[in-house]
Parts: structure tokens; C-alpha cells; sequence
């Protein structure tokens, strides 16, 4: 079945380091949407970029992605951490198999960066 | 203002009790869903409710049931709770069914069973 594999647990970074979250998939379709959606505390989950387009980054808000279906994966970076990004990140991918939810959760990165 | 409410925000009970959370959406959505979220922050798909069909996560205990009235609401009863039912629960929504489609999530009732 459909899965994702996020890095796991908590994430620590210095302010103004880059910012590296591993996501990979495992579908058996082809044509697969991938979503990155952030959890700040006190606050609902929200999307932060997506995309189903392979080889093409997609950026929102200073994060970037890119989709790669030869290596399934589909990572979250940006240049330069700051305090405010400090959140739990879920990657999730959406397909025509998911009757029920279409949304498959990975297992979420507390990222917290510090001083 | 156009969102996804949750009420209530908290919510603490004993075991056995029942319970009933609400949600609404009036972002003019199709699709319903309810999340269960861990204490390990693991979401986990309960339920999804489109165009009055409703489809179940059927390793959800029986004990949880969803409740609508019309499209922008979805509600969540729980019948007798359990401590292991102590969790965030996240109520979403979506435009349509479509693979494509963006989640909006309410904001979460954390329920405490004790």
C-alpha cells in the first residue's frame, strides 16, 4: 500500500542554517500528488506547498520542493532557518488508490530552530 | 470569515463517558474529514464524508461514529471512551474528492480521558 517516510522525530538548527526535511513515497501509481503541510503550535495545520509534477520545484513562503519520481522523494529545504519556522512539518501523498481519505500522513519532523 | 471551527477546543471525561465534538466548515466544501492525531503526532484518517457517502477507516473502533446534518457539518461521537482515546482530533476539509485537492483543518479538540 501507499506510505511516506519522513525524517524522523525532532529536527534541532541553529538560526540562519539550511533547512533539510527528507520525505520519500512508496505508491504503485504513477501520477502522485505531494503535499507538505505545517503544524505551528496553537494553530491548524495548513499547506504549505504541493505538486505532481515531476523535476519541477514548487516554493511558498522562503520553502522549496521538488518532486523526483525516480527516486520518489520529494524534500523540503530552505536557504536560511529562522525562529519562526520552528513547527511540526507532515509530508503526505495523494493518489487515485486512497478511497477513504486520500491523504497518507507521514509520521511528521518537529523541526525547533534555536538562537 | 471562512474556515474550519471546532468545538470544543478542550475536553477532559472519564472512562465510559460519551462525547460529541462538532465541526463545521464554511469554506463551501464537499468533503469532510476527521483526523485523529497521537500523542506522537501521528494523523490518522478516521473518516471521510463525500456527497452523503460516507467512508470508514475500519481499523476504527466501533465506539466512534460521524454525524452530519449537511455538507459543512461533520460531527464526531465517541460512545464510550477509552483512555487510548486521548488525542488531538482534527477535523479537515476539502473542495472536492479530487487527488489534487488542498485540506483545510479546524484547529483540533484535545480530548483528555481519565
Amino acid at each position: 500500500g501507499d506510505s511516506v517516510t519522513q525524517t524522523e522525530g525532532l529536527v534541532t538548527l541553529t538560526e540562519g542554517l539550511p533547512v533539510m526535511l527528507n520525505c520519500t513515497y512508496q505508491t504503485i501509481y504513477s501520477n502522485p500528488f505531494l503535499f507538505w503541510y505545517v503544524h505551528y503550535l496553537n494553530e491548524s495545520p495548513r499547506l504549505l506547498l504541493k505538486s505532481s509534477t515531476d523535476n519541477k520545484r514548487t516554493e511558498h513562503q522562503g520553502f522549496h520542493a521538488t518532486l523526483h519520481k525516480s527516486s520518489s522523494s520529494f524534500h523540503l529545504q530552505k536557504s536560511s532557518a529562522q525562529l519562526s519556522d520552528s513547527a511540526l512539518y507532515y509530508c503526505a501523498l495523494s493518489d487515485r488508490g486512497s478511497a477513504l481519505g486520500r491523504l497518507h500522513f507521514g509520521a511528521g519532523t518537529q523541526l525547533i530552530v534555536i538562537p | 470569515e471562512t474556515a474550519v471551527f471546532q468545538t470544543p477546543n478542550y475536553h477532559v471525561t472519564q472512562v465510559g463517558n460519551e462525547v460529541s465534538f462538532n465541526c463545521k466548515q464554511t469554506l463551501g466544501h464537499d468533503t469532510m474529514y476527521w483526523y485523529k492525531q497521537d500523542s506522537k503526532k501521528l494523523l490518522k484518517i478516521m473518516f471521510s464524508y463525500n456527497n452523503k457517502q460516507l467512508i470508514v477507516n475500519e481499523t476504527v473502533p466501533r465506539r466512534f461514529s460521524p454525524q452530519s446534518s449537511d455538507k459543512a457539518h461533520l460531527n464526531l461521537r465517541i460512545k464510550s471512551v477509552e483512555p487510548e482515546d486521548s488525542a488531538v482530533y482534527l477535523c479537515a476539509s476539502s473542495l472536492d474528492w479530487g487527488v489534487q485537492d488542498t485540506q483545510y483543518f479546524g484547529p483540533g479538540t484535545r480530548l483528555l480521558v481519565l
